[in-house]
């Protein structure tokens, strides 16, 4: 089975704090992803990444970068920690580009706090 | 965009009775792909459908696709209180981008 593995169930982070949020996946997939969920909001794309080195922003980048230096680990970095960054965050990876793209496969999440 | 919009936005129904929630999108695609989320959980995948194909089943899933109206539903047949949780749809298209709506919530009372 497919494992995507997030490094913290729950975090607790304090304002100007950099954060790591580590998402490593088992199953040489070459597109990894990374989002957020709020209530009412659903999940919101932040990053993606389609090869080791290549990420694209989503539709929520602003105060977030990645980086993915081996295929099977994508980070996600809050620079500097703001209470408005509270938030569920969940990592996915698939396999495949255009007409053979596949399912994904996502982590358990981790609830971040910044306090 | 290539996001999927969920309708209805809440569905209420009783142990027993089928659940039937609607995605609809914009953009031509290759394949279209529902997922499941438990509260607090991450997403799981129940099924994927290709643009060449009308109709999917999987035990008591079944999906259908009609790319003329860019639109996809998912019926849940005789639906357990364990069916209880948030459906999303996600039109896979061109690009890499895996993206979601806000979903249908599905509470099936005992």
């Amino acid at each position: 089975d497919v494992k995507v593995t997030q490094s913290s169930r729950y975090l607790v982070k304090r304002t100007g704090e950099k954060v790591f949020l580590e998402c490593v996946q088992d199953m040489d997939h070459e597109n990894m992803f990374w989002y957020r969920q709020d209530p009412g909001l659903g999940l919101r794309l932040i990053y993606f990444s389609y090869d080791v080195k290549m990420k694209e922003k989503g539709d929520i980048p602003e105060g977030y970068s990645v980086s993915r230096e081996k295929k099977e680990r994508f980070s996600l970095i809050l620079e500097s920690a703001s209470t408005n960054q509270t938030s569920m965050y969940l990592c996915a990876s698939s396999l495949g580009r255009g007409t053979w793209v596949t399912e994904a496969f996502f982590g358990q999440g981790t609830r971040l706090t910044v306090v | 965009s290539q996001q999927g919009e969920e309708d209805p936005q809440a569905l209420s129904i009783q142990e027993g009775e089928n659940a039937t929630m609607n995605c609809s999108y914009k953009t031509s695609i290759n394949n279209l792909q529902w997922y499941r989320q438990n509260s607090g959980r991450g997403l799981v995948h129940l099924i994927l459908i290709r643009s060449n194909e009308r109709e999917k089943h999987s035990g008591r899933l079944r999906v259908t696709l009609d790319t003329s109206k860019k639109s996809s539903s998912l019926l849940i047949t005789a639906s357990r209180a364990a069916d209880t949780a948030s459906y999303f749809c996600a039109p896979r298209g061109a690009t890499n981008k895996l993206i979601f709506g806000t979903g249908t919530l599905l509470a099936v009372q005992p």
